[in-house]
């Protein structure tokens, strides 16, 4: 089955660097990728639509400016969290649409832990 | 934005025995399917529902889908220690690409 990977799998960081996340699509070619966010004990809360070639789409009171998306090729999307501090830290998702295969098929990366010091 | 309720938030029973999971959402979807995360780990798909089924089963797992009510239940069947996770529903809402969930329920089965 169609594989979506992430990288890295976890990441401790200080408070007010920035860190850079990694969304691919390992044998299909995604043109709609999706942020989600989970903290702990909670459900997934989706952060915005990554698009190829255009800019992401961004869910209520998800600050576009602080978490930055860029989906640059059909198989690489990328989430920075800039100046990250400790309320960011959390389980970071991302998944991956391909319209060939129906617009219910949606594959999901493992996530990536973020620790923020 | 999350779509809408799962109950119960926990459950715990016994190896063996039945568990039924409920899922309410709010507006009209396209599919609604339901995950499996362990502790910490990715998400497992488990089923897929479309809007026009009522009824799905795989294996040991049974999904009802009730439009009218907007809700759908999750039966698994003759759990497992192994079963013991989080299960969410996550809905495809009509004329929408996102995929929302639920709160989730979080099971666990004891030896």
């Amino acid at each position: 089955g169609a594989v979506v990977s992430q990288h890295p799998s976890w990441v401790i960081c200080k408070s007010g660097t920035s860190v850079k996340i990694e969304c691919r699509s390992l044998d299909f070619q995604a043109t709609t990728m999706f942020w989600y966010r989970q903290f702990p004990k909670q459900s997934l809360m989706l952060m915005a639509t990554s698009n190829e070639g255009s800019k992401a789409t961004y869910e209520q009171g998800v600050e576009k400016d602080k978490f930055l998306i860029n989906h640059a090729s059909l198989t690489l999307s990328t989430l920075t969290v800039t100046s990250a501090h400790p309320e960011d830290s959390s389980f970071y998702i991302c998944s991956a649409r391909s319209p060939g295969q129906g617009v219910e098929t949606q594959y999901f990366g493992p996530g990536t832990r973020l620790l923020v010091l | 934005s999350q779509q809408g309720e799962e109950d119960p938030q926990a459950l715990s029973i016994q190896e063996g025995e039945n568990a039924t999971m409920n899922c309410s959402y709010k507006t009209s979807i396209n599919n609604l399917q339901w995950y499996r995360q362990n502790s910490g780990r990715g998400l497992v798909h488990l089923i897929l529902i479309r809007s026009n089924e009522r009824e799905k089963h795989s294996g040991r797992l049974r999904v009802t889908l009730d439009t009218s009510k907007k809700s759908s239940s999750l039966l698994i069947t003759a759990s497992r220690a192994a079963d013991t996770a989080s299960y969410f529903c996550a809905t495809d809402n009509t004329g929408g690409f996102k995929t929302i969930f639920g709160a989730g329920t979080r099971l666990f089965v004891k030896a």
